[in-house]
């Protein structure tokens, strides 16, 4: 079946560091994929998407390409704050599969002033 | 500006007791959906509802009941708690079954 894997957590960086996130899928079809963050004591939001090979999801300055020849869609960010320090999840949703989403297992990030 | 309510936020059971984690969204989507954190398995679907008036079963549906109740509401049962289901709840909703999700901020159980 559809799986998500990332790599584990979890990371700490210095402020103004980058950041780098591995995530790789296995899927059937061809999936949409997503990065969810969450933040201390609160639920799972939409960080960014993509939903086709090559194309680019961007919010609040992370970047993400689904990159259909490596079955990745790795996480960037190039200056990272203490406001960043949250868990991340990669997902994917096959629409040949229901659509439903699948995690990975999220990697937590914590940025030290 | 409620987006996804769940209650409770916290709950403490023992080994047989039953409880009901209550889900509202205000949203007016169709598609709603219940999943469990646990540490270093990221989230597990329970059960979902693609539709008012369907449901269906997720990854790890055993030892759970679920009810769409109606477009705005999806509770979730446990008949008689154990010690394994111990987690935090996040319930979703959707507009459709592969659009943005939007979780509620969590119900921590912990059955002793």
């Amino acid at each position: 079946g559809d799986s998500v894997t990332q790599m584990e957590g979890p990371v700490t960086l210095s402020e103004e560091a980058c950041l780098t996130i591995n995530c790789t899928y296995t899927a059937t079809g061809y999936p949409s994929l997503f990065w969810y963050v969450q933040y201390p004591g609160e639920g799972l939001q939409l960080l960014l998407k993509a939903t086709k090979a090559d194309d680019k999801g961007s919010n609040k300055g992370f970047e993400a390409t689904y990159r259909k020849e490596t079955t990745s869609f790795h996480l960037e960010k190039g200056s990272v704050q203490v406001s960043d320090s949250a868990v991340y999840f990669c997902a994917l949703s096959d629409f040949n599969q229901g659509g439903k989403l699948i995690f990975g297992q999220g990697t937590e990030l914590s940025v030290k002033p | 500006n409620a987006g996804v309510t769940q209650t409770p936020k916290f709950q403490v059971l023992k080994t047989g007791q039953s409880m009901t984690l209550q889900c509202a969204q205000d949203m007016n989507h169709n598609s709603m959906y219940w999943y469990r954190q646990d540490p270093g398995m990221g989230l597990r679907l329970i059960y979902y509802s693609a539709s008012e008036g369907t449901t269906d079963k997720g990854e790890v549906p055993n030892g759970y009941n679920v009810s769409r109740l109606n477009k705005r509401e999806f509770s979730l049962r446990l008949e008689s708690a154990a010690p394994s289901q111990t987690s935090v709840y996040f319930c979703a909703s959707s507009a459709t079954p592969t659009g943005e999700l939007f979780f509620g901020e969590g119900s921590r159980l912990t059955v002793l």
